[in-house]
């Protein structure tokens, strides 16, 4: 079946402006996470989604960032007033809802390349 | 919140050498520990994982060991080639509060396997 999609691939935008990064997990996927990933580096968790539950905004590093999720499907990424440093991959994931005695695979999407200059 | 630690963070081998990368976790009900592999320019790829209930998975080349009394696990890849070259990383689960189920990556790990 269909995977993680996100959208646009790529975006480069200029400094000070407001961008939206989209994300259409996978169907029946219940938890959805965003994560920014620097050239060379590790994950860092944005934001984590998981069914009605308010959302874990535990990991935007600052209020121009911010994510919601329409209809527990799509998710969009908005960052407000861009900044260099903002430049990185953002890398969506989705994966069946947790249970407090489990947890499921996480499948990530191909990422959208932020340049802002 | 789970803490989640990974080490080495850049490791090189011989190709047929086996490689051994360690992750260690805070939260001791943490019950599912996946390993992804992380090729230049892709998405991160699950591996292989293990639940709390068994010690040890394997996957052809691939294994994990999870040793829950002293909160770690390990993946190993034996016969390593060079298409193992990657950056792996550990991951495990809050385990309760409201972001259960939320996973908690490690710092990642750059497997270099030379010809």
């Amino acid at each position: 079946g269909a995977g993680v999609s996100q959208s646009p691939s790529n975006k480069v935008t200029e400094k000070g402006k407001d961008v939206e990064l989209r994300c259409d997990p996978i169907s029946g996927h219940t938890a959805l996470y965003w994560y920014r990933q620097s050239l060379g580096q590790g994950l860092e968790f944005l934001i984590y989604f998981q069914g009605n539950s308010a959302p874990d905004k535990s990991g935007l590093p600052s209020d121009r960032f911010s994510a919601e999720r329409t209809g527990g499907s799509v998710s969009t990424l908005t960052i407000q007033r861009t900044q260099q440093e903002d430049s990185a991959v953002y890398l969506c994931a989705s994966s069946l809802r947790a249970r407090a005695d489990s947890s499921y695979e996480q499948y990530f999407g191909p990422g959208t390349r932020l340049t802002v200059t | 919140g789970e803490n989640v630690e990974q080490h080495p963070s850049t490791l090189s081998v011989q190709e047929g050498d086996s490689a051994v990368i360690k992750c260690t976790y805070s939260d001791s009900a943490s019950n599912y520990f996946p390993w992804y592999k992380q090729e230049l320019g892709k998405r991160p790829q699950l591996i292989i994982d293990i639940r709390s209930n068994v010690g040890e998975k394997k996957d052809q080349r691939i294994a994990v060991t999870l040793n829950k009394t002293a909160k770690h696990f390990s993946l190993h890849i034996t016969e390593t080639q060079p298409e193992d070259s990657a950056v792996y990383f550990c991951a495990a689960p809050m385990a309760g509060g409201t972001s259960y189920g939320k996973l908690t990556f490690g710092q990642g790990t750059i497997l270099t396997v030379h010809p």
